[in-house]
């Protein structure tokens, strides 16, 4: 199994709501990402999990909180988050510590009202 | 910022042709990625050149990097309407930082 499932595909919030995205990988693989992408723009990377560890935090604003209770699962938890968030979220794994072939996720689009 | 540079930021040609596009990074790097986005959708990784590498192929891809200039290219040959699709190179150190990309469409 060589992929990265993400939940759900779309989410439309307010901005007093709290949701979570979940991102999901069978393949063994040990770092797990976090990217936010906005039209025509590249992704841009917000957080890494190596071995289940949060190793890199790109300077997220608190509104955004990431969570890896196993080996498998990446969440993103999601609370008063403004109009600007609005993005793809893109989730991606890769195989070790080493920044190797990275595989992604199809990404949630997530729109805030 | 980081973030590469990729040039052209916008490119058509017609089904058979072949398509270029050049990437500028501005840090030391490990690596050098190159993947693929169809509208929308998640990233797929096309093919990696290690920073002690000059060139690589992959099927229809090749790819060159120099380091001295920190740049690298991404040729297509006999490109296809299925290769419409938006590109971006990356640059791998403890984290991989994607340039600007290009967004190529393959006139059938």
């Amino acid at each position: 199994d060589t992929e990265v499932t993400q939940t759900p595909k779309h989410l439309v919030m307010g901005m007093t709501n709290k949701k979570s995205l979940k991102c999901e990988q069978h393949m063994g693989h040990r770092a797990m990402y976090w990217y936010k992408q906005k039209a025509k723009k590249p992704p841009e990377l917000m957080f890494v999990y190596s071995y289940e560890k949060l190793s890199i935090n790109e300077s997220v604003p608190s509104r955004f909180s990431p969570e890896c209770p196993n080996s498998s699962l990446l969440n993103l938890h999601l609370h008063a988050l403004q109009p600007e968030d609005s993005a793809l979220y893109l989730c991606a794994s890769s195989q070790g510590l080493t920044v190797d072939e990275q595989f992604f996720g199809p990404g949630t689009r997530l729109t805030v009202l | 910022s980081q973030q590469g540079e990729e040039d052209p930021q916008a490119l058509s040609i017609q089904e058979g042709e072949n398509a270029t596009m050049n990437c500028s990074y501005k840090t030391s790097i490990n690596n050098l990625q190159w993947y693929r986005q169809n509208s929308g959708r998640g990233l797929v990784h096309l093919i990696l050149i290690r920073s002690n590498e000059r060139e690589k192929h992959s099927g229809r891809l090749r790819v060159t990097l120099d380091t001295s200039k920190k740049s690298s290219s991404l040729l297509i040959t006999a490109s296809r309407a299925a290769d419409t699709a938006s590109y971006f190179c990356g640059g791998a150190t403890n984290k991989l930082i994607f340039g600007t990309g290009t967004l190529l469409a393959v006139q059938p």
